[in-house]
């Protein structure tokens, strides 16, 4: 089974700041790795795909990259609705198993 | 509007069953692959099953396999899952989601508000 690290578990950060999360696997997933952001109490929602590809909607702040067994995802300039939960996903089982990174939790400074 | 509203949680005894819905809506629900995700309180993600369009193939995580079942009625455009032998720990709130995928990519692009389980005597 392919397992999904993130680091760091939590970071501190304020609105304006550069966020980069850090997501590995445990062997090469190529370019399938998506990357959620989840709110609480809400649903967990789609951010980038494809390792890169922003999802129609999200804002251009979010952007994705990496490909093999390691990937980033940066928020270029923080704004007050990006703090929450952020998870990455490895599709290359699919449909076999989606694994998901345990979460990085971004709270205000 | 493409919506799923998940029902059929509670608080069921440890060793008790429970069947959670899923119903669709504001999409052609036959043409789409459904998948369970369930987050544990104050815990992350985990997958738990997948079923294809026309339920031909069906998936299921090793925490959950042989007592979990998942299907689907396209004509009544509803996923079910059907949870035997439940233990304290598949406490969770469980979400469905639908997969969108093409050789290039596989994601959960829509999601319910999910529904909460609760195993505990």
């Amino acid at each position: 089974d392919i397992q999904m690290t993130q680091s760091p578990s939590s970071l501190s950060a304020s609105v304006g700041d550069r966020v980069t999360i850090t997501c590995r696997a445990s062997q090469s997933i190529s370019s399938y790795l998506n990357w959620y952001q989840q709110k609480p109490g809400k649903a967990p929602k789609l951010l980038i795909y494809a390792a890169s590809s922003l999802q129609s909607g999200v804002p251009s702040r979010f952007s994705g990259s990496g490909s093999g067994t390691d990937f980033t995802l940066t928020i270029s300039s923080l704004q007050p609705e990006d703090f929450a939960t952020y998870y990455c996903q490895q599709s290359y089982s699919s449909p076999r198993g989606f694994t998901f990174g345990p979460g990085t939790k971004v709270d205000i400074k | 509007e493409v919506q799923l509203v998940e029902s059929g949680g509670g608080l069921v005894q440890p060793g008790g069953s429970l069947r959670l819905s899923c119903a669709a809506s504001g999409f052609t629900f036959s043409s789409y692959s459904i998948n369970w995700v369930r987050q544990a309180p104050g815990k992350g993600l985990e997958w738990v099953s997948y079923i294809s369009s026309s339920s031909s193939t069906i998936y299921y995580a090793d925490s959950v396999k042989g007592r979990f079942t998942i299907s689907r009625d396209n004509a009544k455009n509803s996923l079910y899952l059907q949870m035997n032998s439940l233990r304290d720990e598949d406490t969770a709130v469980y979400y469905c989601a639908r997969l969108h995928s093409s050789g290039y990519y596989s994601l959960f692009d829509f999601w319910g508000q999910g529904t909460l389980v609760t195993v505990s005597s």
